[in-house]
């Protein structure tokens, strides 16, 4: 069964303290992973996707495929990174439809 | 905005009536899908659309739901016999057909059933 675990329903971080959001998933086949971001009052949208191996707004994600995550990081939290996050997965054999984790709401303090 | 539209924002409804929502996805997209999300919850599959055929459709989709895309542009979302339980955000989304492509959000219609 596909299934995305993020552990943490809050994370409360100071300004330029490092940021790690945990994401766990299970899937049977070669999964993509995501992860969207909800800014307030704005729509969902894409941060990063595992097959980029980019760095968004400072934010990395590497899938870790042994221990099945892909947690988010970033080295200094900036104000404007609060939002909730949330971790996805889809596959090509499952029509490219998202799972979504519960979602992590980041809040930074200053 | 040229992005994912969907109509109306809010609808309040008595339960037992029916309610109709509306998505207008980005025109070059082929792929529509439409989830439903809770409080404390992520969005969940409920069914999705390749040009005007309907794909798939989850266990969360009761024979009250009903979803179409006729000609393989806008959608509607159709609840019969509203329940409680039916409050929630529904989303829709858009992309590609190719894998490992970006779904495009719309910003929701929230419903309360009364």
């Amino acid at each position: 069964a596909q299934r995305v675990t993020q552990p943490e329903k809050l994370l409360s971080v100071f300004k330029g303290a490092p940021v790690e959001l945990k994401c766990n998933y299970s899937y049977s086949g070669s999964p993509e992973l995501f992860w969207y971001v909800q800014y307030s009052r704005q729509r969902l949208q894409l941060l990063l996707r595992h097959i980029s191996r980019e760095s968004i707004k400072g934010f990395t994600a590497d899938l870790n495929k042994g221990e099945t995550s892909f947690h988010l990081k970033k080295p200094f939290a900036q104000e404007e990174d609060s939002a909730m996050y949330y971790c996805a997965l889809s596959g090509r054999s499952y029509g490219n439809k998202l799972v979504f984790g519960a979602g992590t709401i980041l809040r930074v303090k200053s | 905005d040229t992005g994912v539209s969907q109509n109306p924002r809010h609808k309040i409804t008595k339960r037992g009536q029916n309610v109709t929502f509306r998505c207008d996805p980005i025109s070059e997209h082929n792929r529509l899908y439409w989830y439903r999300q809770t409080l404390g919850q992520g969005p969940e599959f409920l069914t999705y659309f390749q040009n005007e055929a309907q794909l798939e459709k989850s266990r969360l989709l009761s024979d009250r739901f009903s979803a179409e895309r006729p000609k393989g542009s806008f959608s509607t979302l159709e609840i019969q016999r509203t329940e409680q339980g039916d409050s929630a955000m529904y989303l829709c989304a858009s992309s590609l057909e190719a894998s490992n492509t970006e779904a495009f959000f719309g910003q929701g219609t929230r419903l309360t059933v009364v």
